[in-house]
């Protein structure tokens, strides 16, 4: 599966509280995303890294930061977790040269 | 930037029939165009994709068809059986950095 991992794969936390979820992969993309999947909302991009510290915001990045110091892990974090940030988060990588996004297993987060 | 636009947002065919899904884009520089396979429970996975230099793609009982014209493209799954039953998003990519999604159709194959 393209060589990306995420953890944790499940967290549960409080309102109020940080969070941050991590993407690895192994294979050396340029390219990292961080979506979040709600019912009837699809696939909704966060934030995105085009290389080591270069990353710009997608439709959904309020109460998001990353950050990516390291070609291989690409952090997403909660500063501030809430009640509608409730979601499945998955990390994808874009593989040369077709393009495509390839996405991790996914962290399922709920925050109480 | 770009919007896609994915009907029906929910399909139902009988087993052995066909199934067909449609996406509509806005920008004509767009040229890429991926479809995934969403399982329950389970990560998008990449199932076929086309580039805006070809008209069509078959792969065993999947095809691709793009028409950049009407800036429409469609997933057509022959000979339904029960493990396609899932949640199919397309998505389309110009020179940008990033895939833009439509919003998904889910796909039940009854039996």
């Amino acid at each position: 599966d393209a060589g990306i991992t995420q953890s944790p794969r499940h967290k549960v936390t409080e309102t109020g509280t940080p969070v941050t979820l991590r993407c690895h992969q192994t294979e050396n993309h340029r390219y990292m995303y961080w979506y979040r999947q709600d019912p009837g909302h699809g696939l909704r991009l966060i934030h995105y890294s085009y290389g080591v510290k270069d990353t710009d915001k997608g439709e959904v990045s309020d109460g998001y930061s990353v950050s990516r110091s390291k070609t291989e892990d690409f952090l997403l974090t909660l500063e501030s977790a809430t009640s509608s940030q409730t979601s499945v988060y998955f990390c994808a990588i874009r593989s040369p040269p077709g393009l495509a996004e390839y996405f991790g297993p996914g962290t399922r987060l709920t925050v109480l | 930037g770009e919007n896609v636009e994915q009907h029906p947002s929910t399909l139902s065919v009988q087993e052995g029939d066909s199934a067909v899904i449609k996406c509509t884009y806005s920008d004509s520089a767009s040229n890429y165009f991926p479809w995934y396979k969403q399982e329950l429970g389970k990560r998008p996975q990449l199932i076929i994709d086309i580039r805006s230099n070809v008209g069509e793609k078959k792969d065993q009982r999947i095809a691709v068809t793009l028409n950049k014209t009407a800036k429409h493209f469609s997933l057509h799954i022959t000979e339904t059986q029960p493990e396609d039953s899932a949640v199919y998003f397309c998505a389309a990519s110009g020179g940008a950095q990033k895939l833009v999604f439509g919003q998904g159709t889910r796909l039940t194959i009854n039996p």
